[in-house]
């Protein structure tokens, strides 16, 4: 267990939908990281943000937003849904904004949209 | 954009063999490697990284090397085991320390007994 939870394990739903994933990083991390893994493109970085704010940003859709609370939860909300946003999503916390840091993935998120 | 390059994308020993996975990395400013090991259904976990002042480090089976002017490094797992069977990622730091991870495609190792 590396402290980090995500919620909820599974989500079905359907194309046009928006849904909102949660993370809670472990305690004392102030760095957050979300992630999709794809079956064929490995881990992607979305977004990372460290005590509050926007850090850097990958390749998130326009479609996708995050943000992250004062108590340093992080939600991941994902909109107008399509066939291809099937993928699992991971969060990941370090103690701070530093790249050299050891990232702690969560469990995970299947997002499945039909 | 950076892009990180791994292979090979399966790969197949049998147990007590060695085995070696590869990533090469297009930014001069990265200067951290680690390695994420992912057992099916379960979630990344770090299993070793390197910085870019060092060359090679090992923990028991494990070691990796770097070698920062052909911008390459490796992953080498001596006497594999059964337990070794998972999806091994290799990342960089693009941008440097306050950049941010760049993943590789993994390699799915399997080893048999």
């Amino acid at each position: 267990d590396s402290g980090v939870t995500q919620t909820p394990k599974h989500l079905i739903t359907a194309t046009g939908q928006r849904v909102t994933l949660r993370c809670s990083p472990r305690s004392g991390d102030l760095s957050v990281y979300w992630y999709q893994q794809s079956l064929d493109q490995g881990l992607q970085f979305l977004i990372q943000y460290y005590n509050g704010e926007e850090r850097a940003k990958g390749n998130i859709l326009e479609r996708f937003s995050a943000q992250q609370f004062p108590d340093l939860h992080s939600e991941l909300n994902l909109s107008s849904l399509e066939l291809g946003d099937s993928a699992l999503y991971f969060c990941a916390s370090s103690v701070d904004g530093a790249s050299y840091n050891e990232q702690f993935f969560g469990p995970g998120t299947r997002l499945t949209v039909l | 954009g950076e892009n990180v390059e791994q292979h090979p994308s399966t790969l197949s020993v049998q147990e007590g063999d060695s085995a070696v996975i590869k990533c090469t990395y297009s930014d001069s400013a990265s200067n951290y490697f680690p390695w994420y090991k992912q057992e099916l259904g379960k979630r990344p976990q770090l299993i070793i990284d390197i910085r870019s002042n060092v060359g090679e480090k090992k923990d028991q089976r494990i070691a990796v090397t770097l070698n920062k002017t052909a911008k390459h490094f490796s992953l080498h797992i001596t006497e594999t085991q059964p337990e070794d069977s998972a999806v091994y990622f290799c990342a960089s730091n693009y941008g440097g320390s306050q950049g941010n991870l760049i993943f590789g495609k993994g390699t799915k190792l399997s080893v048999k007994p």
